[in-house]
């Protein structure tokens, strides 16, 4: 079946440090990527998604990159701020079946000022 | 208005109390879903509606019942829970046929705990 693999956390990471949290996934198909963001006490947020080879998407200096040929969709950004502590999902959405949203386990990032 | 809301935030029940989580939108959004999530743990589909029916059911047990009574309400009825129920359940919506790059728009769920 579909599945998503994210990197283990906690990240901890200084502020204006750079951050890169490695997502891979399994799909039949031409699924369409998403990261989704949570923040304490919160329902998760889509911070960017993309839906076909090669495309980016981006937000809030966030970026991720569709790779089929890795199967990847890594998330990075050029210099975290103390406000970005929070845990990112990484997610599919089947484009068959069931149309479902999988998600990764999550990575919690904590950002030190 | 892109808010999905949920009430109520917190609920302490008993293990022979009948409750009833609660979740509106008004964005037009024609499927909606249940999702339970652990604590440190991904959200997990538990039920989606589209067009006001049941399109999937994860196995959910009966204890869980969803219903949507129309396009922008969703509640979720629950009945002789156990205490391993005890989580953050979350609603969500998104633009409807579901499938393809729809995104989900989540509510800040209800954080349940069973005694």
């Amino acid at each position: 079946g579909n599945s998503v693999t994210q990197m283990e956390g906690p990240v901890t990471l200084s502020e204006e440090a750079f951050l890169t949290i490695n997502c891979t996934y399994t799909a039949t198909g031409y699924p369409s990527l998403f990261w989704y963001v949570q923040y304490p006490g919160e329902g998760l947020q889509l911070l960017l998604k993309a839906t076909k080879a090669d495309d980016k998407g981006s937000n809030k200096g966030f970026e991720a990159t569709y790779r089929k040929e890795t199967t990847s969709f890594h998330l990075e950004k050029g210099s975290v701020q103390v406000s970005d502590s929070a845990v990112y999902f990484c997610a599919l959405r089947e484009n068959t079946g069931g149309f479902k949203t999988i998600f990764g386990a999550g990575t919690r990032l904590f950002v030190k000022a | 208005d892109t808010e999905v809301t949920q009430t109520p935030k917190h609920l302490v029940m008993g293990m022979t109390n009948k409750k009833s989580l609660k979740c509106e939108q008004h964005m037009g959004h024609r499927a909606m879903y249940w999702y339970k999530q652990k604590a440190k743990k991904p959200p997990e589909l538990m039920f989606v509606y589209s067009y006001e029916k049941l399109s999937i059911n994860e196995s959910v047990p009966s204890r869980f019942s969803p219903e949507c009574p129309n396009s922008s309400l969703l509640n979720l009825h629950l009945h002789a829970l156990q205490p391993e129920d005890s989580a953050l359940y979350l609603c969500a919506s998104s633009q409807a046929p579901p499938g393809g790059n729809e995104k989900l728009f989540f509510g800040s769920g209800t954080q349940l705990s069973v005694l």
